[in-house]
């Protein structure tokens, strides 16, 4: 079936650091990709998607591309902030008409002043 | 926006006791669908729901139980809760369009159970 592989955490870095985490996927079809991220106590919110090949999703300065020839969809930031410290999912839904959500194993981010 | 919401942030229930979990969406969206989120595991899908009345299991529905008797509303049973069942639980919602897929989740705050 489907599946999300993303890198393993927690990731710590240095304010105004490049951040890079990495995220493959296993699919039939051309399923839709997300990244969510999750703040202490709180739930996932949409960072951002993209729903076809080479399509680049970004917000809030995160950017992500859909890459087919490598089923990759990693997420980047040109410099993180302490606000960014959160957990980050990467999630693919199924096209087979399931309306189901495939999402990853989570990255913890920690960003230090 | 969308807001999702969740009855309870912080559970605590004991061993055998029938629970209920609610959700209610406001945005008229078609499918529900409740998650667990544990530690190194992410996030696993309990049960979803693409209409009124209409229920599908998901990954792991054994123990758990849904119900859905309005749009906006999806209940999470767990009929005997066990200690197993300690976890953070998540209602999200999504619409359903010509390319749902496209349709990202919108989740709630979580409610933290504790079954001791």
């Amino acid at each position: 079936g489907d599946s999300v592989t993303q890198m393993e955490g927690p990731v710590t870095l240095s304010e105004e650091a490049f951040l890079t985490i990495n995220c493959t996927y296993t699919a039939t079809g051309y399923p839709s990709l997300f990244w969510y991220v999750q703040y202490p106590g709180e739930g996932l919110q949409l960072l951002l998607k993209a729903t076809k090949a080479d399509d680049k999703g970004s917000n809030k300065g995160f950017e992500a591309t859909y890459r087919k020839e490598t089923t990759s969809f990693h997420l980047e930031k040109g410099s993180v902030q302490v606000s960014d410290s959160a957990v980050y999912f990467c999630a693919l839904s199924e096209t087979s008409g399931t309306y189901k959500y495939i999402f990853g194993t989570g990255t913890r981010l920690k960003v230090l002043a | 926006d969308v807001k999702v919401t969740q009855s309870s942030r912080y559970l605590v229930k004991r061993t055998g006791e029938k629970v209920f979990l609610e959700c209610v969406q406001d945005m008229d969206h078609e499918n529900m669908f409740w998650y667990r989120q544990d530690p190194g595991l992410g996030l696993r899908l309990i049960y979803f729901s693409y209409d009124v009345k209409m229920k599908e299991k998901g990954d792991i529905p054994e123990g758990y139980s849904v119900s859905r008797e309005k749009k906006e509303r999806f209940s999470l049973i767990l009929e005997s809760a066990s200690t197993n069942q300690t976890s953070m639980y998540l209602c999200a919602s999504s619409s359903r369009g010509v390319s749902s897929y496209n349709s990202p989740l919108h989740f709630g705050n979580g409610t933290r159970l504790t079954v001791t």
